[in-house]
């Protein structure tokens, strides 16, 4: 059975970087589909941050500019996203997720139980 | 970006009652749209893609419709687990966003 597990730090200073990995477990990475990754602020909505399919192209959200990159090892079977000088702003609950394409629509169809992390000094 | 508004923002139903959520985007989306439920403290879960498919193993109490930038999800009979929010996502095109959500409570 796929499933995906969030890991990383539950607390980053400001300006530094933010730091998490998405172990997948019952799927190779390398097999197909694209990973992302999805963040929550606390009380508030879904946002997206970016994906990243296994032959290489990645799409990030242009709100988090040249902040975010995310990287497929796919020796380890895992995913990792990494969020540059971060602020309080970027303090939620970060979702990695399998993304599908099917019935001509793209969709997480699978996720991972969600890691908080909180930016703060 | 294209702008997804989600109507309402919250409602208040009872078990048995047919509910339904609406999301508008501000240009087409080609259909490239999904409805995902979320409950406190969990991850959100997809219930339907590309507009109207049914992902595997959800009620069919829940059907998607809709076409170009206007889309409906429908719970035909609200159960008790069903009290949750919803999102829609529109995956179309960069940045791929969602609405803000409908929390459907009691």
């Amino acid at each position: 059975q796929l499933q995906l597990q969030e890991s990383g730090p539950g607390l980053v200073k400001p300006w530094e970087t933010l730091s998490l990995t998405c172990t997948v477990s019952g799927y190779s990475i390398s097999a197909g589909h694209y990973w992302g990754w999805i963040r929550q602020p606390p009380g508030k909505g879904l946002e997206w941050i970016g994906s990243k399919h296994h032959g290489g192209s990645a799409y990030n959200n242009p709100s988090l500019r040249s902040r975010v990159t995310i990287s497929l090892d796919t020796s380890k079977n895992q995913f990792s996203l990494k969020l540059n000088s971060v602020t309080a702003a970027d303090t939620a609950t970060y979702y990695c997720a399998r993304g599908d394409y099917r019935a001509a629509s793209r969709v997480y169809d699978v996720w991972g139980q969600g890691t908080m992390v909180t930016v703060s000094s | 970006d294209i702008q997804m508004t989600q109507s309402p923002s919250s409602l208040s139903a009872s078990v048995g009652d047919r509910v339904t959520i609406t999301c508008r985007a501000t240009q087409s989306t080609n259909n490239y749209l999904n409805w995902y439920q979320q409950k406190p403290g969990k991850a959100p879960k997809v219930l339907i893609y590309g507009a109207s498919s049914l992902q595997s193993g959800v009620p069919s109490r829940f059907s998607g419709s809709g076409t170009g930038a206007d889309f409906t999800l429908t719970i035909s009979s609200l159960q008790p687990e069903d009290f949750a929010t919803y999102f829609c996502q529109q995956t179309y095109s960069t940045p791929w966003t969602f609405g803000h959500g409908t929390k459907v409570e009691i």
